[in-house]
């Protein structure tokens, strides 16, 4: 069964830096992986979507990449202001079988950035 | 505006009395889904559906219902809540065709079962 792990589960960084989030599954079959913000005790925001035959995609500040055949993805902030300071979520979406009728979650990173 | 949304934002009931979550999306998605979301856990999803009529188990179905009878509308039924019902649940939805479309998801629905 597919796993997500983010590393680190909380990051704290002053008002300027530029970061990293990290997102690792244990399943390469996957179509498609998204990474989503969640502001405390609200909705999940799409930020990114990177296909399986993709290697990044950028919106912005922020740029996602992928290594499907490693299991990795990471989500690069640039430039970071008080207003990013939020959960960022990171999930797959399964290639086949029971899996591809959800996404499985990590547990997300909560970031703070510091003015 | 595209959107998924969910009614009511916010909800407390006792144990045992039935109670109906509502999501309704505006951009003629086939595919809806249920997930709570619970501290140290993640979101699990409870329900999914590819298509009117069409619904299915997802990780965590125990306690719940869903119906599907308009393309728009999917809700979520806990015939007699429970308190290990207490979560935010979120609804949401994708095209079902076309394997690289990603989720919209709704504002949630914070439920608290006393």
């Amino acid at each position: 069964k597919q796993e997500v792990t983010q590393i680190p589960a909380a990051l704290s960084v002053p008002e300027g830096e530029n970061l990293v989030l990290n997102c690792s599954f244990t399943d390469s079959a996957i179509y498609n992986l998204q990474w989503f913000r969640q502001d405390p005790g609200k909705g999940l925001t799409s930020l990114l979507l990177i296909q399986s035959s993709q290697r990044e995609q950028t919106s912005g500040r922020l740029n996602a990449s992928l290594d499907k055949s490693s299991g990795r993805s990471t989500l690069y902030i640039a430039a970071s202001q008080p207003g990013d300071s939020a959960t960022y979520l990171c999930a797959v979406r399964q290639g086949s079988g029971a899996g591809s009728y959800q996404l499985t979650f990590g547990k997300g990173t909560k970031l703070s950035v510091i003015p | 505006e595209a959107q998924v949304t969910q009614n009511p934002r916010y909800l407390i009931t006792v144990t045992g009395k039935k109670l109906t979550v509502t999501c309704s999306q505006n951009m003629n998605h086939e595919y809806m889904s249920w997930y709570r979301q619970d501290p140290g856990l993640g979101l699990r999803q409870i329900y999914y559906s590819m298509n009117v009529e069409v619904t299915d188990k997802g990780d965590v179905p125990e306690g719940y219902k869903v119906s599907r009878k308009e393309k728009r509308n999917f809700p979520l039924i806990l015939e007699s809540p429970s308190p290990n019902q207490t979560s935010l649940y979120f609804c949401a939805s994708r095209q079902a065709r076309g394997v690289n479309y990603g989720y919209t998801f709704g504002s949630g629905t914070r439920l608290t079962v006393v």
